[in-house]
């Protein structure tokens, strides 16, 4: 069982709103993920992180930022939500070879 | 981006028939690929991994096989049960980065 957690797992918001979706991990990995996966789909990077204040733009990078303050926490935010951005958000950790996914966040944007 | 993608969207086999899912991949500088099982609302989960050095691969129940010639990977389920639907991906990893493909449904019919 990974230990890897994301909140919230639902979330139905307004457009225009700010979000910020929470992800954490408990096994000191260093580097970290941020997936878009619709359903049925593959998974598309958003941005990852090597460690403590490194951060990277994946391939859906433009319209949300991340930070990696401590080595456990990793969380993403949305400055304004849209429809589009309406999706499940998958956050994942690397130790070696293993890549552990979180529960994911299925995001709403009404 | 890589290139990455599964034959066959969906999958029916037989309760104690053997799966097999395939996966072909573009980047023969992969430095690794790995098959992910998802079940309904939850995030990948690792099954089993191969290194670009390698042919094959044995786990519990799971066999993969890499053929570097024609680009391309494949995950052997023996004696599938209905424990084992779900959607299957594969993904390979360069530089620092996983590279999904879209996911194979398997359905095991009781």
């Amino acid at each position: 069982e990974a230990d890897i957690y994301q909140t919230p797992r639902y979330l139905v918001i307004g457009t225009g709103k700010k979000i910020t979706l929470e992800c954490s991990q408990t096994m000191g990995h260093d580097k970290m993920y941020w997936y878009q996966q619709d359903p049925g789909m593959e998974l598309h990077l958003i941005h990852y992180s090597y460690g403590v204040n490194s951060t990277e733009k994946g391939d859906l990078s433009s319209e949300s930022t991340v930070s990696r303050i401590r080595t456990e926490h990793f969380p993403l935010t949305l400055e304004s939500a849209r429809p589009s951005h309406t999706s499940q958000y998958l956050c994942a950790s690397t130790g070696t070879v293993e890549q552990y996914f979180g529960p994911g966040t299925r995001l709403t944007v009404t | 981006g890589e290139s990455v993608g599964l034959h066959l969207p969906t999958l029916s086999v037989q309760e104690g028939d053997n799966s097999i899912i395939n996966c072909a991949y573009s980047n023969s500088a992969s430095d690794y690929f790995i098959w992910y099982k998802q079940e309904s609302g939850k995030g990948p989960q690792f099954i089993i991994d191969i290194r670009s050095n390698m042919d094959k691969r044995q786990g519990q129940r799971v066999t993969v096989l890499l053929n570097k010639t024609v680009k391309h990977l494949s995950l052997q389920i023996a004696a599938t049960q209905p424990g084992d639907s779900a959607v299957y991906f594969c993904a390979e990893f360069t530089g620092n980065q996983f590279y999904f493909g879209t996911g194979t449904s398997l359905t095991v019919i009781p």
